[in-house]
């Protein structure tokens, strides 16, 4: 199985919302990444959890939480989303410790904040 | 910092054409690059990574990569276009990191456009 995963694919919330997104990956990759893409730009890292501990946080507002619960799942909490923060999630999983490991790219969850 | 260039916002190539995508690198070390295709709302899918060893990497549905060091390039190619390849692609570096995760940079993307 060489997929990652994301639901809902389509997500629509209100500024007073709570929601979460998921991933997931059956690859045995001990690294996951969370990316936020605006369209027709380059993905913009977030989050990268490494053996399900968070290892780089690129200065998110605290209105996104990130969330590891095991070696193959990814949540990201979104709590008082702002309509800047309407984007293309991306989940991202790769191995850990090689230099030349590719990451694997889930399709994305389409967030629309009204 | 390392960084990559993709100085074409678009290109575009007829059907049956070889096309080619350009990217710059600038990175202290040695580099690891990377491509990477994104469909209309999609993720982006690998296509190819040159780490060392030959200069000419092959890579998924045809395309290929050069990398040149005296040039600091790594230009995507395909010898025949076709209408499906038509996407957006990246260009990456991947930064160096002590935790053994990957962390690339990304570059601004690249529309290409197969006319038929």
């Amino acid at each position: 199985d060489t997929e990652v995963t994301q639901t809902p694919k389509h997500l629509v919330m209100g500024m007073t919302n709570k929601k979460s997104l998921k991933c997931e990956q059956h690859m045995g990759h001990r690294a996951m990444y969370w990316y936020k893409q605006k369209a027709k730009k380059p993905p913009e890292l977030m989050f990268v959890y490494s053996y399900e501990k968070l290892s780089i946080n690129e200065s998110v507002p605290s209105r996104f939480s990130p969330e590891c619960p095991n070696s193959s799942l990814l949540n990201l909490h979104l709590h008082a989303l702002q309509p800047e923060d309407s984007a293309l999630y991306l989940c991202a999983s790769s191995q850990v410790g090689s230099l030349n490991n590719e990451q694997f790219f889930g399709p994305g969850t389409r967030l629309t904040v009204l | 910092a390392q960084s990559v260039a993709q100085p074409e916002d678009q290109v575009n190539v007829a059907e049956g054409n070889p096309l080619t995508v350009k990217c710059t690198y600038s990175v202290s070390g040695n580099p690891y690059l990377f491509w990477y295709v994104q469909y209309p709302n999609r993720g982006l899918q690998f296509l190819l990574k040159y780490i060392t060893g030959d200069n000419l990497v092959k890579g998924s549905y045809g395309f290929e990569a050069e990398f040149n060091k005296s040039q600091t390039s790594f230009h995507l190619k395909k010898p025949s276009a076709l209408v499906s390849d038509s996407a957006l692609y990246f260009c990456a570096v991947r930064d160096m990191t002590s935790g053994g995760y990957q962390k690339v940079t990304f570059g601004i993307g690249t529309k290409l456009q197969v006319i038929p």
